[in-house]
């Protein structure tokens, strides 16, 4: 089965700067992949995706990298707020979405 | 358009009671889901259904059992609720259940304990 996988599960910043969440997987079949992310006492919600064709796909003040090679991907947050803490998890997508265990963001004022 | 709602919101059972989890959505998806999440960790698949009239299981269905009631209604039942069931509860939908294309919208979760 899929293992997906992060490097950091507590991630601090300080607010304004930019963040980097990083993600691992397993499978190199994966196709296609999603970041949600979780606020406190809430469900997962979308933020952003990339198919496998893509290196590279811009949201609003989000950015996801992803290197086939090393089957890594990563989540950069520019400015970052207060708004952003909560944790974040990347799922490779396909029949089922396989979640990892999530990094937290800690925004510090 | 509430998008995805889940009753209860919370809920303490003993041992060995039952009780059904209700899930509803208003976006017109083909797809739900029940997942569960442990502390600090990320969400497990428990069952989906694909369509309307056809559930399936996922990475952790036991002691679990599902009815997609129609369209809008997904319903997740403990039978003999266990203190491992203890965890919070989440119910999703995606417009189809398509290979490489499956954003999934959840709702607000269910608390659960068993004591």
């Amino acid at each position: 089965g899929e293992s997906v996988g992060l490097h950091l599960p507590t991630l601090s910043v300080q607010e304004g700067d930019n963040s980097i969440i990083n993600c691992a997987y397993s499978n190199s079949a994966s196709d296609y992949f999603i970041w949600y992310k979780q606020e406190s006492g809430k469900g997962p919600q979308f933020i952003i995706d990339i198919r496998s064709n893509m290196d590279k796909r811009q949201g609003q003040r989000v950015t996801v990298l992803l290197n086939k090679t090393v089957k890594h991907l990563s989540l950069q947050i520019a400015a970052t707020q207060p708004g952003d803490s909560a944790v974040y998890f990347c799922a490779p997508g396909g029949n089922m979405l396989t979640f990892g265990g999530g990094t937290r963001l800690m925004v510090k004022p | 358009n509430a998008g995805v709602t889940q009753t209860p919101k919370f809920q303490v059972l003993k041992t060995g009671q039952s009780m059904t989890l209700q899930c509803a959505q208003d976006m017109n998806h083909n797809s739900m889901y029940w997942y569960r999440q442990d502390p600090g960790m990320g969400l497990r698949l428990i069952y989906y259904s694909a369509s309307e009239g056809t559930t399936d299981k996922g990475e952790v269905p036991n002691g679990y059992n599902v009815s997609r009631l129609n369209k809008r209604e997904f319903s997740l039942r403990l039978e003999s609720a266990a203190p491992s069931q203890t965890s919070v509860y989440f119910c999703a939908s995606s417009v189809e259940w398509v290979r490489g294309y499956n954003e999934q919208f959840f709702g607000p979760g269910t608390r659960l304990t068993v004591l």
